[in-house]
C-alpha cells in the first residue's frame, strides 16, 4: 500500500511569485485535504477536494487553489506569494469525510 | 466553531515516567475527537481516537477518554520511551468536510 507523497519537499520562492505543490493520495483514498502549517503552530485547513471538486475551505483567500485530477491526485497553487505563506504545506488523503487523514511529510515553502 | 486548547509544552519526561497531555475542546453538537502525533520531520499520524460521549481511544499504550460532561479529550500514557518524543495535537471533527481544528500542539522531549 503506497502512502501519501509530496512533491516538492523544500522550495524557496520570492514575494509575488506563484507556487504549484503536488500530492498523491494513498491508495483507495478519495478524498484529498491540504493544511498549511506555520513554524510551531498547528495545522490550518486550506480545502478539500472531493470528485474533483472543491468541497469545503478555510479561511484561506482565493489565491490559494487546487485541483484534483481522476486518480485522486491533487495540487495546490498559490498566486502573488507574500512572506506569510512561508510554511510545511501538509496534503492528506482520505476515504470520504471521516476526519481519519492519512498525511505526507509535507512540502516547506520558504518566500524571501 | 469548534476550538481546542492543550496544555503549553514543552512536556520534559524521564523515560518510564506517566505522561498526561490535557485537552479540552468546544463544540457544535457532539464532535469525535482525535490525537495526532507529529514525529520530527514528519507529517502527522492518527494515534487514537473516539466517537462518542465515554469512548475511549487506544493506540501504542497511549489512552484518552471522551469526557461530554468537562469537554475533554485527555491523552495519557502509563510509561512513556524516548520513542514517542514527538509533539501530539488533539481534535476535534464535527462532520461533513475533513476540516479538523488543530491547536498548537504540545511538544513532548523524553530523556533517557
Amino acid at each position: 500500500e503506497t502512502g501519501v507523497t509530496q512533491s516538492p519537499t523544500h522550495l524557496i520562492k520570492t514575494r509575488g511569485q506563484q507556487v504549484t505543490l503536488r500530492c498523491s493520495s494513498q491508495s483507495g483514498h478519495n478524498t484529498v485535504s491540504w493544511y498549511q502549517q506555520a513554524l510551531g503552530q498547528g495545522p490550518q485547513f486550506i480545502f478539500q477536494y472531493y470528485r474533483e471538486e472543491e468541497n469545503g475551505r478555510g479561511n484561506f483567500p482565493p489565491r490559494f487553489s487546487g485541483l484534483q485530477f481522476p486518480n485522486y491526485s491533487s495540487e495546490l497553487n498559490v498566486n502573488a506569494l507574500e512572506l506569510d505563506d512561508s510554511a510545511l504545506y501538509l496534503c492528506a488523503s482520505s476515504w470520504g469525510g471521516s476526519g481519519e487523514l492519512f498525511f505526507g511529510e509535507g512540502s516547506r515553502l520558504t518566500v524571501l | 466553531g469548534d476550538s481546542v486548547t492543550q496544555m503549553e509544552g514543552p512536556v520534559t519526561l524521564s523515560e518510564e515516567a506517566f505522561l498526561t497531555i490535557n485537552c479540552t475542546y468546544t463544540a457544535t453538537g457532539y464532535p469525535s475527537l482525535f490525537w495526532y502525533v507529529q514525529y520530527p520531520g514528519e507529517g502527522l499520524q492518527l494515534l487514537l481516537k473516539a466517537t462518542k460521549a465515554d469512548d475511549k481511544g487506544s493506540n501504542k499504550g497511549f489512552e484518552a477518554t471522551y469526557r461530554k460532561e468537562t469537554t475533554s479529550f485527555h491523552l495519557e500514557k502509563g510509561s512513556v520511551q524516548v520513542s514517542d518524543s514527538a509533539v501530539y495535537f488533539c481534535a476535534p471533527f464535527s462532520g461533513g468536510y475533513n476540516k479538523l481544528i488543530f491547536g498548537a500542539g504540545t511538544r513532548l522531549a523524553v530523556h533517557p
